[in-house]
């Protein structure tokens, strides 16, 4: 079947400027959650999503970052008045339920790169 | 503070010989582990996981160890091929706080020479 994916797989925005992420996680996955990987760094973790509620939102940098998740399925990320220490490649993973041990599948991701 | 290490950014391992990935954690609430594989402009893809009640899970030329005492685990690649150059990152997860938390180390950049 279908994997995660991720649209768009690259971006270039300018500073200040907003932008708009999104997945789409495997189908009748329950859990969803997105990371940034800055260029030399480790997976760092900013939301996850169990159905649409989002019971863990510690990893999100700033309140210029939100995510929200509908019907289950697709999920947006929004960086709003983006600074050039956002660049980075954006990754979405979804699981099965999320709830505990569980095999996270991941998309390719988005290249966000603001100038 | 990082929770979960892996203190080798990289590996140089001849064709055939095996490769061993190093990965430790800091908190004992982690109760899965698992690994994965990441090439250039990719998402990272799963490739083996085991649970904090056995010490040792198989998958062909993949093995993963758990030492619980010592909050430490690897990979053994073994032969370890051309192909199987990539970036590898350990994760480790378990409960806090109510919800089910996943934390992935830095990555070991892995580089097989034919």
């Amino acid at each position: 079947g279908a994997g995660v994916s991720q649209s768009p797989s690259n971006k270039v925005t300018e500073k200040g400027k907003d932008v708009e992420l999104r997945c789409d996680p495997i189908s009748g996955h329950t859990a969803l959650y997105w990371y940034r990987q800055r260029l030399g760094q480790g997976l760092e973790f900013l939301i996850y999503f169990q159905g649409n509620s989002a019971p863990d939102k510690s990893g999100l940098p700033s309140d210029r970052f939100s995510a929200e998740r509908t019907g289950e399925s697709v999920s947006t990320l929004t960086i709003q008045r983006t600074q050039q220490e956002d660049s980075a490649v954006y990754l979405c993973a979804s699981s099965l339920w999320g709830a505990g041990p569980d095999t996270q599948y991941f998309g390719p991701g988005t290249r966000l790169t603001v100038l | 503070d990082q929770q979960v290490k892996q203190n080798s950014p990289s590996l140089s391992v001849q064709e055939g010989r095996i490769s061993i990935l190093n990965c430790d954690y800091t908190n004992s609430m982690f109760d899965y582990f698992l690994w994965y594989k990441k090439y250039p402009a990719e998402g990272p893809t799963f490739l083996i996981s085991i649970s904090s009640i056995k010490d040792k899970n198989e998958d062909g030329r993949f093995t993963v160890f758990l030492n619980k005492s010592a909050k430490h685990l690897s990979l053994h690649i073994v032969p370890s091929q051309p192909g199987d150059s990539a970036v590898y990152f350990c994760a480790a997860s378990g409960r806090e706080a109510g919800t089910y938390k996943y934390i992935f180390g830095t990555g070991t950049r892995l580089k097989v020479l034919a």
